[in-house]
């Protein structure tokens, strides 16, 4: 069974600066796929970066970009220029290829990270 | 296009009854998948289903149930609820083989 691990339960940045969250996950899978998934107030789940584990270039999606480590097991959000709106809480998740041909398409996340961005 | 949509948004029931959810996915999207998300337990999987066949079930009882139809839309039924069910609902839709699940806003199911 995968499993995913966000060490970091909250963390605080200041408006405009940057800064990066933790993961890690276990799997014995060589095809999956990586995700961050950002929660704010509202509930709303919002995908916010997607990064396939055969592709060695990390994804980037504006101000996020990840970290991906294959042989480490690591998959770290930096976000730059944080604002305010970024106020949220943020999930890693993970799916193995197989879910995406359709045997099984399931999410296995991680238990978090609330991120504060102050003035 | 609009994205997924979940009715009702916030429930509240009593010990032993039953609750059906509904969840309605992005259009063309055939995937739809349940998850719920309780402060102790945090997001589990439910199940999924696609062109209305349950591909893939999660570690829980069979009280919780779901369905399909054949535009899509999805409901998911619990029966003898406990308070323990107390939770957020989410559903979520995908157009495999892309994996990405776009999410519905949630049903927030008290259980009193």
């Amino acid at each position: 069974a995968q499993t995913v691990t966000q060490s970091q339960p909250e963390m605080s940045v200041q408006e405009a600066e940057t800064v990066t969250l933790s993961c890690t996950y276990d799997t014995s899978e060589n095809n999956y796929y990586l995700f961050w998934y950002k929660q704010p107030p509202s509930r709303q789940m919002i995908l916010v970066i997607r990064q396939e584990a055969y592709k060695q270039q990390n994804a980037t999606e504006n101000r996020f970009s990840v970290n991906f480590q294959k042989a480490a097991k690591s998959f770290s959000l930096k976000i730059s220029d944080s604002q305010l709106g970024d106020t949220a809480m943020y999930f890693c998740a993970f799916m193995t290829s197989a879910g995406v041909t359709g045997t099984a398409s399931k999410l296995t996340f991680g238990t978090g990270t609330r991120l504060q961005v102050t003035l | 296009k609009a994205g997924v949509t979940q009715t009702p948004r916030y429930l509240i029931k009593t010990r032993g009854q039953q609750v059906t959810l509904s969840c309605s996915p992005i259009s063309g999207h055939r995937s739809v998948s349940w998850y719920q998300q309780t402060p102790g337990q945090g997001l589990q999987f439910l199940f999924e289903y696609f062109s209305e066949t349950q591909r893939n079930k999660g570690n829980f009882p069979g009280r919780f149930s779901g369905r399909q139809f054949s535009n899509s839309r999805s409901e998911m039924n619990v029966s003898t609820l406990e308070l323990g069910d107390s939770a957020l609902y989410l559903c979520a839709s995908s157009l495999p083989p892309r994996p990405e699940q776009y999410f519905g806003p949630g049903t927030r199911l008290t259980v009193t």
